[in-house]
């Protein structure tokens, strides 16, 4: 989406191994950051989200860094898991547009067993 | 279940015919949005509601049209559809409008011919 660039495109990851996806955003009056998970054919899932004013949050195996000097928020996932295997969209609220969320082209994430 | 219903799940619709995508939310948020998915885009906000009888422009709001009667309904209509139209469509709602958690539908398949 517009404002918001997410990479990369496709991860593979040996499972037991972590995945890191990273995306940039460009409105430096973002001040949320959520990331959701979709598996195929299924609704996208909100995992795990932060704001402006923290710099790292976790949830069990997931976390989210987020550096507002450069503009960029990264999720990583430890110790993935064959379920893990979904496609994860980043998304940053826009100021311009009433910080509505505006999403990255997502990261299709492969688990080998 | 409190949740948001979209219905239909699937439609094909001949190109210039009028078509009204359902969404329908029992948890009493304030905000609705209507997003089309296509493959390599993400999400993308088509039109959002902050709130029952307000409506508001998203990134590609172009043949599209919504209303806000009620806190609980927020239909979407094409009222001409053509070809470019055929996506995947989500609706999602919360709490409030901004920088908000977002909960989704479990989505539309519009295919135009």
């Amino acid at each position: 989406g517009e404002n918001v660039e997410q990479h990369p495109s496709t991860l593979s990851v040996q499972e037991g191994d972590s995945a890191v996806i990273k995306c940039t955003y460009s409105d430096s009056a973002s001040n949320y950051f959520p990331w959701y998970k979709q598996e195929l054919g299924k609704r996208p899932q909100l995992i795990i989200d932060i704001r402006s004013n923290v710099g790292e949050k976790k949830d069990q195996r997931i976390a989210v860094t987020l550096n507002k000097t450069a503009k960029h928020f990264s999720l990583h996932i430890t110790e993935t898991q064959p379920e893990d295997s979904a496609v994860y969209f980043c998304a940053a609220s826009i100021s311009s547009n009433d910080y509505k969320l505006s999403f990255g082209a997502g990261t299709t994430v492969t688990v080998r067993a | 279940i409190a949740g948001i219903t979209q219905a239909p799940t699937s439609q094909i619709l001949a190109a210039g015919r009028r078509m009204t995508l359902r969404c329908t939310q029992d948890m009493r948020h304030n905000a609705m949005y209507w997003y089309r998915q296509d493959l390599g885009l993400g999400l993308r906000l088509i039109h959002y509601s902050n709130t029952a009888g307000t409506t508001g422009k998203g990134e590609v709001p172009d043949g599209y049209s919504v209303s806000r009667a009620n806190t609980d309904d927020f239909p979407l209509t094409l009222a001409s559809a053509v070809p470019s139209q055929t996506s995947v469509y989500f609706c999602a709602s919360s709490k409030q409008g901004g920088s908000q958690p977002q909960h989704f539908g479990d989505g539309t398949r519009l295919s135009i011919l």
